[in-house]
């Protein structure tokens, strides 16, 4: 079965300073998928790369596809305390590249944004 | 827009008690619904998807079971708790289809004493 391994576990960073997390797939990555949860509550999507090489921008996160180093990026540019919480990623569990309805997500990565 | 609830927010209850749990959508129809359990150390963790009013797949043999009585309710249900059915539930729908984003309800965190 497909394992996510997130890195770095946990993150802190001072306000303004840029980070990245990233979100390495056991076998090949055919969807993948970002998203941010804060303790206690459900998680918000965020972005989803479908294509090697896609990167995706909201606000001031960037994610990007490397689907030959069967990997993921979070970027994170002028973090703010709002930027706070657990980012989880979560990829397609079908191993043909077919899609399927179940995913498989990583143990995330806690981020903590000191003033 | 479509909205995901999900109730309780918080529920405390003895083993060997029943359980359910339920979760509704709006503003959207024939919706794909999914529970998943989120335990401190393990990661979310997939128990049931459903692709139409009474389909149910299991994805992990457990204590627990789901039923989707009506095209936007899902029900998560056991008939008697045990100490180790404790942790954070959440619920989500995504359009029908494939490599759709799943979009989650605010959880119910569940404790067994």
């Amino acid at each position: 079965s497909q394992e996510l391994e997130q890195s770095p576990q946990s993150l802190i960073v001072q306000e303004g300073k840029n980070l990245t997390i990233n979100c390495t797939s056991s076998k090949t990555l055919y969807g993948l998928y970002w998203y941010k949860q804060k303790y206690g509550e459900g998680l918000i999507f965020l972005m989803m790369l479908q294509k090697g090489g896609e990167e995706k921008s909201h606000e001031k996160i960037t994610a990007k596809l490397d689907e030959k180093k069967q990997q993921s990026s979070l970027h994170i540019t002028a973090s703010q305390p709002s930027h706070a919480g657990i980012y989880l990623c979560g990829a397609d569990s079908s191993s043909s590249g077919a899609g399927s309805y179940q995913l498989t997500f990583g143990k995330g990565t806690k981020l903590s944004v000191i003033p | 827009s479509q909205t995901i609830h999900q109730w309780p927010a918080t529920l405390v209850q003895p083993v060997g008690s029943p359980l359910s749990l339920e979760c509704t959508v709006e503003g959207t129809s024939n919706p794909n619904l999914y529970w998943y359990r989120q335990a401190a150390g393990r990661g979310l963790q997939l128990l049931f998807y459903s692709v139409g009013i009474g389909q149910i797949s299991s994805e992990v043999p457990q204590n627990l079971s789901a039923s989707r009585p009506q095209d936007r309710q899902f029900i998560l249900s056991s008939k008697k708790l045990l100490l180790s059915d404790s942790g954070f539930y959440l619920c989500a729908w995504s359009v029908r289809g494939l490599w759709q984003p799943q979009h989650f309800g605010d959880g119910t965190r569940l404790s067994i004493l």
